[in-house]
C-alpha cells in the first residue's frame, strides 16, 4: 500500500536493551523525521534526513541512531533503552520545504 | 525554552460555533507555519499552512489567520463539527533551516454535539 507505515506498532521492551523501529515510505520523499511525542511536549524531532545516507540531528537526538541506507527506509535504533525513552514515535517524510506526512505511530514503552 | 507554545491545552465548543486555537512563537526567524490534526492513535495529518508573506488563509471550514508583529498564529473552525474533535498542533519552519518543524504542545478540541 502507498504511504508512509512503521513497525512494529506497540512494543515493550527492558532497560538496556537495543531496540530498533521502523519506518517505510512509498513515495520516494527525499526528507524523512523521526519525532517523539510526550505528554506536554508536542512533537519534538530527534533525527531527520535530507537524502539517502545523509543525516542530522534534531533536538533530542542523545541516545538514539538513524541510518539511511535507501530512500524509502528510516530506521531508528535505541542503542541502550531507558525509560525516559518512553513515548510515542512518529516518523514523517516529506518532499519539499512545506508539510511534512506522518506515520501511525509506535508506542514504545521500557520497564 | 519552548519556541512555539500553546497555552490553552483543551478547548470545548458547542456544535455549529466557532472555534479558535492559538498559537504563539518567539523565534523571528520563523517564516512559514503549520496547523495538524491528530486523532487518538494515528500520526498527525495536516490541515492548512500559511507563509509568513500572508496575513490569512483560507481552507473551507479553516482559516489561519497570521499576526507578526505579536507573533501570534491563530485556527478558526466554522462551523465546529463534533468529526473536528481531535488534538491541534501548530508548527513553524525557520527560513534557515531547511525543513525542520518545530511543534507545539497541542491543544486538545472537543466538540459537543
Amino acid at each position: 500500500d502507498a504511504g508512509i507505515t512503521q513497525s512494529p506498532r506497540y512494543k515493550i521492551t527492558e532497560t538496556g536493551r537495543q531496540v530498533t523501529l521502523m519506518c517505510h515510505q512509498t513515495w520516494s520523499h527525499s526528507y524523512m523525521f523521526w519525532y517523539r511525542q510526550d505528554l506536554g511536549h508536542g512533537l519534538r524531532l530527534i533525527y531527520y534526513s535530507a537524502a539517502a545516507d545523509i543525516t542530522d540531528k534534531g533536538e533530542v537526538p542523545d541516545g538514539y541512531v538513524v541510518s539511511r541506507s535507501k530512500t524509502e527506509n528510516f530506521p531508528l535504533t535505541l542503542e541502550s533503552a531507558t525509560r525516559s525513552q518512553t513515548s510515542v514515535y512518529f516518523c514523517a517524510s516529506s518532499p519539499s520545504i512545506y508539510e511534512q506526512y506522518f506515520g501511525p505511530g509506535t508506542r514504545l514503552t521500557v520497564t | 525554552d519552548q519556541q512555539v507554545k500553546q497555552n490553552s491545552p483543551s478547548l470545548s465548543v458547542q456544535e455549529g460555533r466557532i472555534s479558535i486555537l492559538n498559537c504563539d512563537y518567539t523565534n523571528s526567524m520563523f517564516d512559514y507555519f503549520l496547523w495538524y490534526k491528530k486523532y487518538p492513535a494515528e500520526g498527525p495529518t495536516f490541515l492548512i499552512s500559511i507563509s509568513s508573506i500572508k496575513d490569512k488563509n483560507e481552507d473551507g471550514r479553516f482559516t489561519v489567520f497570521l499576526n507578526k508583529s505579536a507573533k501570534h498564529l491563530s485556527l478558526h473552525i466554522v462551523p465546529s463539527q463534533p468529526g473536528d474533535s481531535a488534538v491541534y498542533f501548530c508548527a513553524a519552519r525557520p527560513n534557515n533551516a531547511g525543513n525542520m518543524l518545530t511543534f507545539g504542545g497541542g491543544t486538545r478540541l472537543m466538540v459537543k454535539p
